[in-house]
């Protein structure tokens, strides 16, 4: 089955504990992005990534990192959560850049204590 | 500054009616116009799109209706049926970028 699979789903921490969301891609799509979804903002860009080690910037960048090594997988990276990073994650790929469908995987709920 | 103004924020619909969500955008240079579907507990889903050289695109109960003049498209929904509850993204992209720009989503409700 095509998907876009997210681990963990849920996770609570505390802040400056770093921490990893995996994503993970069977569709061999090359774009690869990641989203924060908070109430009343809608979903916001984190950072996106068009092929294996090329990453770029989205619109709320700061406190977070990614990497591309494998095109399958694009984990996101929080090296020193805060409060204000409590949040829902979606990861997100696909085909090419802009008319392509975005597939979105089922998101993982952060809480930073 | 919003890019892509949705609304309304909240919308309660008797099953049956019409629900109509609009977004309104500012870059000219947007050239793709979809929609998204997300159900609570899931990811969201892409629905229907457009680009501008239409004004409409329908799909089934659901129909894209896109006005290039007044920088408006709207999202109607016919027979709305409770199935429809759901929160629903306008987005807009340009030609060579991957940054697409969502709207602050609806919320829909539609009771039985």
């Amino acid at each position: 089955e095509a998907q876009v699979t997210q681990n963990p789903r849920y996770l609570i921490t505390v802040t400056g504990k770093k921490l990893t969301v995996t994503c993970s891609q069977n569709m061999n799509h090359e774009y690869m992005s990641w989203y924060r979804q908070d109430p009343g903002l809608g979903l916001r860009q984190i950072y996106y990534s068009m092929n294996v080690e090329v990453t770029d910037k989205g619109d709320v960048p700061e406190g977070y990192k990614v990497s591309r090594k494998e095109k399958r997988n694009f984990p996101l990276i929080l090296e020193s959560p805060s409060p204000n990073q409590t949040s829902l994650y979606f990861c997100a790929s696909s085909l090419g850049s802009n008319y392509n469908e975005q597939f979105f995987g089922p998101g993982t709920r952060l809480t930073v204590l | 500054q919003q890019q892509v103004k949705q609304s309304p924020q909240s919308l309660i619909v008797q099953k049956g009616g019409i629900s109509i969500i609009n977004c309104a955008y500012e870059n000219t240079a947007f050239d793709y116009f979809p929609w998204y579907q997300q159900f609570p507990g899931k990811g969201p889903a892409l629905l229907i799109a457009i680009r501008p050289d239409v004004s409409e695109k329908k799909e089934g109960r659901f129909t894209i209706s896109f006005n290039k003049s007044a920088k408006q498209f709207s999202l109607h929904i016919m027979d709305s049926q409770p199935g429809d509850s759901a929160t629903y993204f306008c987005a807009a992209s340009m030609g060579g970028s991957y940054i697409p720009t969502f709207g602050r989503g609806t919320s829909l409700i539609v009771h039985p």
